[in-house]
């Protein structure tokens, strides 16, 4: 079984829709992530946690939000959809133990906004 | 704001060539710098590299870290068409900010 998962794996939507992304991790990471990635432009980080209690927002967060339920658990919104939300979402965990930061990802979810 | 600039953006190589793939970084409080292989799916993990001058090598694959000068570089020899990918490089503080990536296609 993966080790970290995103539900849905594809999602088409509208334009003013409400759209969440999920992410679970089974590695016992307190760290997690959500980045964005379009083509030519690498990943952008949108979100982060580094526990329950913590989120904090990246280099891309207008137009977003996100809940940490749980340790294993980091969900990203999108409170009214727009089609330049269109692309590839991922989420990523790493050990906070790990001074070094590797980071372990998802198998993305592909978004697009009609 | 912190910085990962990647050269080149693409790289067109017949198979058994050498590449070599640039990476300059400005982060701030900067602890590692991370190479990742991402081919239409998620980015794999290649190399993490902490400390100047320690070459990292994993078979055709190697890569080096300048801590003074601000950048790393990955090698790949003799490459293969299985090497076709982009190329993620990413500076670590307490975050990873990446690059925007090497697209490499290796033809047969």
């Amino acid at each position: 079984d993966a080790d970290v998962t995103q539900t849905p794996r594809n999602r088409i939507t509208k334009t003013g829709k409400r759209i969440m992304l999920e992410c679970s991790q089974t590695k016992g990471h307190d760290r997690m992530y959500w980045y964005r990635q379009d083509p030519g432009l690498g990943l952008r980080l949108i979100y982060y946690s580094f526990d329950v209690k913590d989120i904090n927002k990246g280099e891309i967060s207008d137009g977003y939000s996100v809940s940490r339920q749980a340790q294993a658990k980091f969900s990203l919104s999108l409170e009214s959809a727009i089609p330049n939300q269109t692309a590839l979402y991922f989420c990523a965990t790493s050990d906070w133990t790990s001074e070094v930061n590797e980071q372990f990802f998802g198998p993305g979810t592909r978004l697009t906004v009609l | 704001e912190d910085k990962v600039v990647q050269s080149p953006l693409s790289l067109v190589v017949h198979e058994g060539d050498t590449v070599t793939l640039n990476c300059s970084y400005e982060v701030t409080n900067f602890r590692s710098l991370l190479w990742y292989k991402q081919e239409k799916k998620a980015p794999t993990f290649l190399f993490m590299l902490t400390s100047s001058g320690i070459e990292k090598k994993s078979g055709r694959l190697s890569s080096i870290l300048d801590k003074k000068e601000l950048f790393s570089i990955l090698n790949i020899t003799a490459t293969q068409t299985g090497d076709s990918a982009v190329y993620l490089c990413g500076g670590s503080n307490y975050k990873l900010t990446f690059g925007k990536g090497t697209l490499l296609t290796v033809n047969p």
